[in-house]
């Protein structure tokens, strides 16, 4: 079975940085794209990023376009999502999901459970 | 990116069946068969149910049915039980190779 562990959230202040990490293991990982998706606190779920299996396509949500970026480190089964000048609005719960497809995304399948991240002062 | 539009909260009695609509437009929903359908209970990380508007991955309950027309899906469950009560959301692929959820509705078996 598939597991995805996500690690890096915290609290941080507004205007300050974060990398989230997501190790994956029991799967091709190379083989497959990976997302981020985000959920705040009582909300529901919001898409924010995604990459192709190569690490060669990435793709972002408007909300978070030129702050995010996304990577991969296929030789260590590892995501990232480097994310700068957080906001308040990014407190959410952030989670790591393999897609079902290779040289895109569309659809996240398996889940992890979620790292919190908090934006205050 | 809009989100899609879902009914906030649907119910339905033991054994009963409800419907799940999902509404799109042509740049995502109506355009394309990557429509999914996922299930949220509370405190837990979302599970898929159903992929590629109508397909059931491994180990989910043929109680669980999807389909669409024009730019609308939709997510039946039939003989409905007390541990489908969650939060169900919808999603698609979009025309700028994005994903885009539903604002996601909550079911309440009765």
């Amino acid at each position: 079975e598939v597991e995805l562990l996500e690690s890096g959230g915290g609290l941080v202040q507004p205007g300050g940085s974060l990398r989230l990490s997501c190790a994956a293991s029991r799967f091709s990982f190379s083989n497959y794209g990976m997302n981020w998706v985000r959920q705040a606190p009582g909300k529901g779920l919001e898409w924010v990023s995604g990459i192709s299996g190569g690490g060669g396509s990435t793709l972002y949500a408007d909300s978070v376009k030129g702050r995010f970026t996304i990577s991969r480190d296929n030789s260590k089964n590892t995501l990232y999502l480097q994310m700068n000048s957080l906001k308040v609005e990014d407190t959410a719960i952030y989670y790591c999901a393999k897609d079902r497809r290779k040289t895109t995304v569309s659809t996240p399948d398996y889940w992890g459970q979620g790292t919190l991240v908090t934006v205050s002062s | 990116q809009s989100a899609l539009t879902q009914p906030a909260s649907v119910s339905g009695s033991p054994g009963q069946s409800i419907t799940i609509s999902c509404a799109g437009t042509s740049s995502d929903v109506g355009g394309y068969n990557y429509v999914s359908w996922y299930q949220q209970h509370p405190g837990k990380a979302p599970k898929l149910m159903i992929y590629e508007v109508s397909n059931r991955p491994s180990g989910v309950s043929n109680r669980f049915s999807g389909s669409k027309s024009g730019n609308t899906a939709s997510l039946t469950i039939s003989g409905l039980q007390a541990e489908d009560e969650a939060d169900y959301y919808c999603s698609s692929y979009t025309s700028s190779s994005t994903v885009v959820f539903g604002g996601g509705t909550k079911l309440t078996v009765l």
